[in-house]
């Protein structure tokens, strides 16, 4: 099976700093690479997915961005944090089309902006 | 458009007594189906999956649902609640495209929260 690992698990940053958030997955290749958001008290918000290197939807306009410099690694960015980044950010992976699996987690990681 | 509807933000049930976790979901084709567990301040453990094999399911920690294509509902069920069940559930779609395979979309429900009354 797959083994993501997410670092780091809790981050204090202040408004403006920079962000990267690290991914990276064992076990497999070729998955399919997300970038969750759960905000408190609120469900998981997909932020980013990646189907190969270097491809990458967003879901939703805002403050982050996302890259995928090799297969199995995905990094969350940002220039310059806004409070509202704020939350517990999930790294997962699956493997889609016909080879259909779950979803793997990442262990998360607790952001707050101050 | 695809989507998944969990109908219950908090469910509380006493120890020993039975879970009811409801799951609806929308999607063109058969859709793969999973339930997820996420402890506090925990990644996420799958509990259960469906796809399109046996419509009922049974996973880990004596839970199992049951897919049902007629309601579009695939709800999570467990005959007696421990303390240890206490916990956020998510269920997601994984929509299936028109040939069969899976798309690159996983769709999460908001999440219940389960407590469990010693």
């Amino acid at each position: 099976s797959q083994t993501i690992h997410q670092w780091p698990a809790t981050l204090v940053q202040p408004v403006g700093s920079p962000l990267s958030l690290e991914c990276t997955v064992e076990g497999t290749s070729n998955p399919n690479l997300y970038w969750y958001r759960q905000a408190a008290g609120r469900g998981l918000q997909l932020l980013f997915y990646s189907v190969g290197i270097g491809q990458i939807s967003s879901e939703v306009p805002q403050n982050l961005s996302a890259s995928r410099p090799q297969d199995r690694q995905f990094i969350l960015s940002s220039k310059k944090l806004l409070l509202s980044d704020s939350g517990f950010y999930l790294c997962a992976s699956h493997l889609g089309g016909l080879r259909n699996t779950e979803a793997f987690f990442g262990q998360g990681t607790r952001l707050t902006v101050v | 458009a695809q989507s998944v509807t969990q109908l219950d933000s908090h469910v509380s049930v006493s120890e020993g007594t039975p879970v009811l976790l409801r799951c609806n979901y929308s999607s063109s084709y058969s859709p793969s189906l999973f339930w997820y567990v996420q402890h506090p301040n925990k990644g996420l453990q799958l509990l259960l999956k469906y796809t399109s094999a046996a419509t009922l399911v049974k996973g880990i920690n004596g839970f199992e649902a049951e897919f049902k294509k007629s309601e579009t509902s695939f709800h999570l069920t467990k005959p007696s609640a421990h303390m240890s069940d206490a916990a956020e559930y998510f269920c997601v779609v994984c929509p299936t495209s028109n040939y069969g395979g899976a798309t690159n979309k996983l769709i999460f429900g908001t999440g219940t929260l389960l407590a469990v009354q010693p």
